[in-house]
């Protein structure tokens, strides 16, 4: 069976701080994975998506990147933390493109 | 303007009644409609989904109802149960490409009460 792990569970930033999110899937070779903000009780917003190791694409601009250095892992990141990039970040994966599965979510705080 | 909406924002019924939260969709390229089941605190579960091709999908309690021509579909849950009390999203996607592009509604936040 197929598991999604992201860390850290939760995160409290201060504003101008680096950061860094991770998710790791396990039991599925050559996932498409992407990256979802969440705003407290709003919608979910596609950040970016990858299909293969080292190819990652950007949907929306919200001063954040990704990367993909193995196939069973995404990175989200960015160098300086604003006050709106506060919010639940969500790792999904499918095996197809078509149908997704989220992760247990990252909570970030930024103060 | 806004691809997927959900109606209503909220919705409280009494356990065993059948909960209905509708949705629709502006782009007609879409052909797949997957609805997900949020808890607090949560990422979202893959409930239930339908394709365009078919205009109703059953799952036990949950049943999605299609109508293409109207962009509409609606989610019928039966028996609602007080650990049904979830917020749901509709999300929809033109399939056939591997972006996976989601596009989910502003959700509809499900009460049961006992």
């Amino acid at each position: 069976a197929q598991t999604i792990h992201q860390w850290p569970v939760a995160e409290i930033k201060a504003v101008g701080s680096p950061l860094s999110l991770g998710c790791t899937i396990k039991g599925k070779s050559s996932p498409n994975l992407y990256w979802y903000w969440q705003a407290t009780g709003g919608t979910l917003q596609q950040l970016f998506y990858s299909i293969t190791v080292g190819q990652v694409e950007s949907v929306v601009q919200l001063n954040l990147s990704a990367s993909r250095p193995k196939d069973d892992q995404f990175i989200l990141s960015t160098e300086k933390l604003l006050l709106s990039h506060s919010g639940f970040y969500l790792c999904a994966w499918s095996p197809t493109g078509v149908e997704q599965y989220f992760g247990p979510g990252t909570r970030l705080t930024v103060l | 303007q806004q691809q997927v909406r959900q109606s209503p924002q909220s919705l409280t019924v009494w356990e065993g009644e059948t909960a209905i939260l509708n949705c629709s969709y502006e782009d007609s390229t879409f052909n797949y409609f997957p609805w997900y089941q949020q808890f607090p605190g949560e990422g979202p579960a893959l409930l239930i989904s339908i394709r365009s091709v078919s205009d109703k999908k059953e799952d036990g309690r949950f049943t999605i109802f299609f109508n293409k021509r109207e962009k509409k579909l609606s989610l019928h849950i039966t028996d609602s149960q007080p650990g049904d009390s979830a917020t749901y999203f509709c999300a929809a996607s033109a399939g056939g490409t591997n972006t996976g592009k989601l596009t989910f509604g502003d959700g509809t936040v499900l009460t049961v009460k006992p």
